[in-house]
């Protein structure tokens, strides 16, 4: 079963540009979720998608981010315009069933962003 | 306060040691708790999950939740040079729920 994937796995961007990050979940699984880490902090959570729809997005931090699921598939998350604080490792993580207790979240390797 | 707190180490330890890794968290109402262990310019991979307060055991590790303390700890038998990365705790209210990081614990594993 091939696990969660990210790309890129690294991103260099100028302050004021566009970036899109790409999530591929475990296939079958049905959430997924975005977590970030920035520079000395813990990992945060961003959003939960169940299939195409956004469940939890509470964590997004601002307008500046956007993240799609079209078709319940991959997903993307898009920062536009990056700014400097925006950089850090961004995760994506899945799991099957959000109500069974046996679903755990299973991460990706992530994408280091890094914003000058 | 933050919601999670960990020791965030370093820890140093010989090889065959045995490694005890604690969380505290304020939110009584966390009921689902896992342990993850990073590797450097990876992604956080799962070791134990567990459900309300006992104890879980897989292999060399062993998890335990002490609910009325608002305490978990990990520990690990047998320590190997392997061992030795980032150790993160996570919790969350309800399953599939989005999870509260603790900030990890750096462990090293000396032969």
């Amino acid at each position: 079963e091939a696990g969660v994937t990210q790309f890129p796995s690294h991103s260099v961007i100028e302050k004021g540009q566009t970036v899109t990050l790409r999530c591929d979940p475990i296939s079958g699984h049905d959430n997924l979720y975005w977590y970030r880490r920035v520079m000395g902090k813990e990992i945060k959570f961003l959003l939960h998608f169940v299939k195409e729809s956004k469940q939890d997005e509470s964590g997004m931090p601002n307008n500046r981010f956007l993240a799609e699921r079209t078709g319940g598939t991959y997903s993307t998350l898009k920062v536009q315009p990056a700014e400097l604080e925006d950089s850090g490792v961004y995760f994506c993580a899945s799991s099957h069933d959000k109500s069974s207790y046996n679903s755990p979240l299973h991460f990706g390797n992530g994408t280091r962003l890094t914003v000058t | 306060q933050k919601e999670v707190e960990q020791d965030p180490g370093p820890l140093s330890v010989p090889e065959g040691a045995i490694v005890s890794l604690n969380c505290t968290y304020s939110n009584s109402a966390f009921q689902y708790f896992m342990w993850y262990r990073q590797y450097s310019r990876k992604g956080p991979e799962l070791l134990m999950y567990t459900y309300s307060s006992g104890n879980k055991e897989d292999g060399r590790f062993t998890a335990q939740v002490d609910k009325s303390s608002k305490y978990i700890s990990l520990f690990i038998r047998d320590s190997q040079p392997s061992d030795s990365a980032t150790y993160l705790c996570a919790m969350s209210r309800l399953s599939g729920q989005n999870f509260v990081f603790g900030p990890g614990t750096r462990l090293s594993v000396l032969p």
